[in-house]
């Protein structure tokens, strides 16, 4: 069974920093573009930023909103997706989707997600 | 404000049809596929169409997808109650080099 596991999320100050991670299963973690999209609560989808897999360079790329703070990671070895949050504000309150691309282009559909995971940040 | 934009709301009675329009420009819809995702409260959203109109497998075909220039729509024929969720169209755009998202699109069944 395909499946992503986010984990990391929680409760955090203003200005601080968090690591999510996401594991992967059920299928070739190397070989995927794997993606993060976060949605606040009450609002829409965001797309956060995606990497690609190594072959293809294993480039990132990243929203606006987020775009200096935040950072996109992968361990191969280890089947699972890494999100980087520095220099956390109030407006990075969400749950925070992992994904997994369905194909190795830029407007590649997202056919497996995660279940979830909460930040927030708060004083 | 999304680069995307869907209407807040759509509605219809048990099995009639329903479609959802997502309006962009030529650096997002104009140029790249179009998905659609469906979304339950509480739950991750969940694939319906990629690639414009194509439908993964365990996708009934009372759902659509279509493109034209730059506006894509989202069909549901036959509705049902347990069609009633929010629905986001998604694409690339070339300019950003980020992924897009409509606002939403609530259906309700009547």
């Amino acid at each position: 069974e395909v499946q992503l596991v986010e984990s990391g999320g929680g409760l955090v100050k203003p200005g601080g920093s968090l690591r999510l991670s996401c594991e992967a299963s059920g299928f070739t973690f190397s070989n995927a573009w794997m993606t993060w999209v976060r949605q606040a609560p009450g609002k829409g989808l965001e797309w956060v930023g995606r990497i690609k897999r190594e072959t293809d360079g294993g480039t990132t790329d990243y929203g606006a909103p987020v775009k200096g703070r935040f950072t996109i990671s992968r361990d191969d070895s280890k089947n699972t997706l890494y999100l980087q949050m520095n220099s956390l504000k109030t407006e990075d309150t969400a749950v925070y989707y992992c994904a997994k691309d369905m194909y190795h282009y830029d407007s590649s559909a997202y056919e497996v997600w995660g279940q979830g995971t909460l930040v927030t940040v708060s004083s | 404000q999304s680069v995307l934009t869907q209407p807040p709301s759509v509605s219809a009675a048990p099995g009639q049809k329903v479609t959802i329009s997502c309006s962009g420009s030529s650096s997002n819809i104009g140029n790249n596929y179009v998905s659609w995702y469906q979304q339950f409260p509480g739950t991750a959203p969940k694939l319906l169409i990629y690639d414009n109109n194509k439908r993964p497998s365990g996708i009934p075909d009372r759902f659509s997808g279509s493109k034209s220039g730059t506006s894509a729509a989202l069909g549901i024929t036959g509705l049902q109650t347990g069609d009633e969720a929010d629905y986001y169209c998604g694409t690339w755009d070339s300019s950003l080099n980020a992924g897009v998202f409509g606002g939403g699109t609530k259906v309700t069944v009547l």
